[in-house]
């Protein structure tokens, strides 16, 4: 059975400071993983989607690794600003199911 | 471009009564997924619909039931509402059986007495 985490559960940083968010998911058979961004009590936006055979995907200040082999992917935000505050959830597609499996996010609060 | 619609915004219901939530998808997509998240987790897959049939389904009873419309719009029906009902209902539509990027909606939050 897929079970995704992410660590940390919540971060607060500094404007400016350049940050890492952490994905695991226990089973490498992935079709693709995507990372999410949500604002408190809104719907989901899409991030950065990568499929199982890339390395990474970049998107302005945003970039976003895979390792399947190990289970792992990473989030990397670049030069952080307040608007960045929110909450990053990651979410696994496994070959032979549809469905988006979720991590339980990780809180991001960036203070000026 | 219309991006992924749903209604109502807030819902609240008491206890054994019924609900349907509805959900417009993008322009262009096929297949839309419902997906419930509980305060401070992730979102836990309900069901999924691709051309009006339902095509794969989460851990969730019998009294979660859904329909697609022929515009790709649809909806999800709670019957028999417990207080654990209680959370954000998300919709999410993309193309190709949900092998591409899903695009959210601004969910419905459902509050059960």
């Amino acid at each position: 059975k897929q079970e995704v985490t992410q660590i940390p559960a919540a971060l607060s940083v500094p404007e400016g400071e350049n940050l890492v968010l952490n994905c695991s998911f226990t089973d490498s058979a992935i079709y693709n993983l995507q990372w999410f961004r949500q604002d408190p009590g809104k719907g989901l936006t899409s991030l950065l989607l990568i499929q199982s055979s890339q390395r990474e995907q970049t998107s302005g200040r945003l970039n976003a690794s895979l390792d399947k082999s190990s289970g792992r992917s990473t989030l990397y935000i670049a030069a952080s600003q307040p608007g960045d505050s929110a909450t990053y959830l990651c979410a696994v597609r496994s070959d032979n199911t549809d469905k988006l499996i979720f991590g339980t996010g990780t809180r991001l609060q960036v203070f000026p | 471009e219309t991006g992924v619609t749903q209604s109502p915004t807030h819902l609240i219901k008491t206890r054994g009564q019924q609900v349907t939530l509805r959900c417009s998808s993008q322009s262009g997509h096929n297949t839309v997924s419902w997906y419930q998240q509980a305060l401070g987790q992730g979102p836990q897959f309900i069901f999924q619909y691709y051309r009006e049939e339902e095509n794969g389904r989460g851990n969730f009873p019998p009294r979660f039931s859904g329909l697609q419309f022929p515009n790709y719009s649809s909806e999800l029906n709670v019957n028999a509402l417990e207080l654990d009902d209680s959370a954000l209902y998300l919709c999410a539509s993309s193309l190709g059986q949900g092998r591409d990027t899903q695009y959210f909606g601004p969910g419905t939050r459902l509050t059960v007495l």
